[in-house]
């Protein structure tokens, strides 16, 4: 089956840990996302990244880190910076070269503050 | 700038009525737009997009949209609501001439209930 896992479904995270969540696609998609979304709020873009060993910031970027050392995986890092990390966050990936492609989601990762 | 106003947080309707879902969008050059749903505690499904050519786009599950060029507009549409097709609908932009190719912009999102 062709998609984006997103590991893990609910993640509990104590005050002062950094904790990441797991993003891979089988898609062969140069192009992947991370998408945080609050209840009345949409989605908002924290990085992406076009490209291997590339990315850039999004609207909301600060407290969040990422890393693409290979093109299946984008890990996001919720770090201790980040002060209300408690929301809703979409992966997402989708083929380069077009601003006609349609993103393809993962499932979601709910975290939340103990 | 590039921005997308779903300006209904809800929309209520009768199961067998028509329904319709709004969008309005802002962006410099040719819009590609998009309409996803979600469902509780899932990622976003793709329903259909408008890139060029008619302006009546149809898509899954009978739903469809017409973009109006004067208006700014990509309204979703179902001629018969199902209980079903209640969930959390995204309306989303990206402007061909955008330097940044890869990022849609979303609305808000649209809560549809439909009543048995």
């Amino acid at each position: 089956d062709g998609g984006i896992t997103q590991s893990p479904k609910y993640l509990f995270r104590k005050e002062g840990q950094n904790v990441t969540l797991s993003c891979e696609q089988n898609l062969n998609h140069d192009a992947m996302y991370w998408y945080r979304q609050d209840p009345g709020q949409g989605l908002r873009l924290i990085y992406y990244s076009q490209i291997v060993n590339d990315f850039q910031k999004g609207d909301i970027a600060e407290g969040y880190s990422v890393s693409r050392e290979k093109k299946e995986s984008f890990p996001l890092t919720v770090t201790s910076a980040q002060k209300n990390p408690t929301a809703f966050y979409l992966c997402a990936s989708s083929p380069l070269g077009t601003a006609r492609e349609k993103l393809f989601f993962g499932s979601g990762t709910q975290l939340s503050v103990l | 700038a590039q921005s997308v106003a779903q300006p209904e947080d809800q929309v209520n309707v009768a199961e067998g009525n028509p329904l319709t879902v709004k969008c309005t969008y802002s962006v410099s050059g040719n819009p590609y737009l998009f309409w996803y749903v979600q469902y509780p505690n899932r990622g976003l499904q793709f329903l259909l997009k408008y890139i060029t050519g008619d302006n009546l786009v149809k898509g899954s599950y009978g739903f469809e949209a017409e973009f109006n060029k004067s208006q700014t507009s990509f309204h979703l549409k179902k001629p018969s609501a199902l209980v079903s097709d209640s969930a959390l609908y995204f309306c989303a932009v990206r402007d061909d001439r955008g330097s940044t190719l890869g990022r849609l912009y979303f609305g808000r999102g649209t809560q549809l209930t439909v009543w048995p």
